[in-house]
């Protein structure tokens, strides 16, 4: 098995720009999280998708963070615009059940410029 | 609510030493899991141990040993004899019930490993 797979791993954009994040979970796998992970809040859970339905987004940051899963093997988190602030390590992780335990991507490092 | 609380933020041990970290969990489900990971420099997130609410056994695999209470609501890890190489930053996990399962985490213990 290949894994979470995460894309790309390093992002460099400039403030005002759409940025996208892709990931693709394990196969099977029928829970996908994102988390972002950043020196001074540590590892945050921005929206969990249970059987591809968004079951908690509450720890999305603002209208400019949107997430999607349109079907079991793909997921995307945008940022529109991007500022400086949402520089950080973006992880996805799956699971393939309530009882199991998550497995994480490589994570993307994005830097808002 | 769910919360995660490890309130060492950095522990530095000399090799071959003992060390302990701690993990304390709050929840009000009966049924919950509770986890550990080890982030090391090179940054991937790695699974260590999935227990859940209703095992209270201990659990030791080689170096690692982990401690379950639920009387003190606490899932410490200890590594024991460590090794430059366990440096890393540990992060404990719960995923409840009431939060749909959906899995927190701790704020990590850095741990240095001095050879």
């Amino acid at each position: 098995d290949a894994g979470v797979i995460q894309s790309p791993r390093h992002e460099v954009t400039e403030m005002g720009q759409e940025v996208t994040l892709r990931c693709k979970p394990i196969s099977g796998h029928n829970s996908l999280f994102w988390y972002r992970q950043t020196m001074m809040r540590g590892l945050e859970l921005l929206i969990y998708f249970n059987n591809n339905v968004p079951i908690d987004d509450s720890g999305m940051p603002e209208d400019r963070f949107s997430a999607k899963m349109p079907n079991a093997s793909f997921s995307t988190l945008k940022i529109q615009p991007s500022e400086p602030r949402d520089s950080a390590v973006y992880f996805c992780a799956s699971r393939g059940g309530s009882e199991t335990e998550a497995f994480f991507g490589q994570g993307t490092r994005l830097t808002v410029v | 609510a769910q919360k995660v609380t490890q309130a060492q933020t950095e522990i530095s041990v000399v090799e071959k030493e003992d060390v302990t970290l701690d993990c304390v969990y709050e929840t009000r489900d009966t049924t919950y899991y509770l986890f550990w990971y080890k982030q090391p420099p090179s940054g991937e997130l790695v699974f260590l141990i999935r227990r859940n609410s209703f095992d209270e056994q201990n659990e030791i695999s080689g170096r690692y040993s982990w401690n379950f209470q639920k009387s003190t609501s606490s899932f410490n890890f200890t590594i024991t004899a460590s090794q430059v190489v366990d440096s890393a930053v540990y992060f404990c996990a719960l995923s409840a019930n009431t939060g749909g399962f959906k899995t927190i985490f701790g704020a990590g213990t850095r741990l240095f490993v001095k050879a």
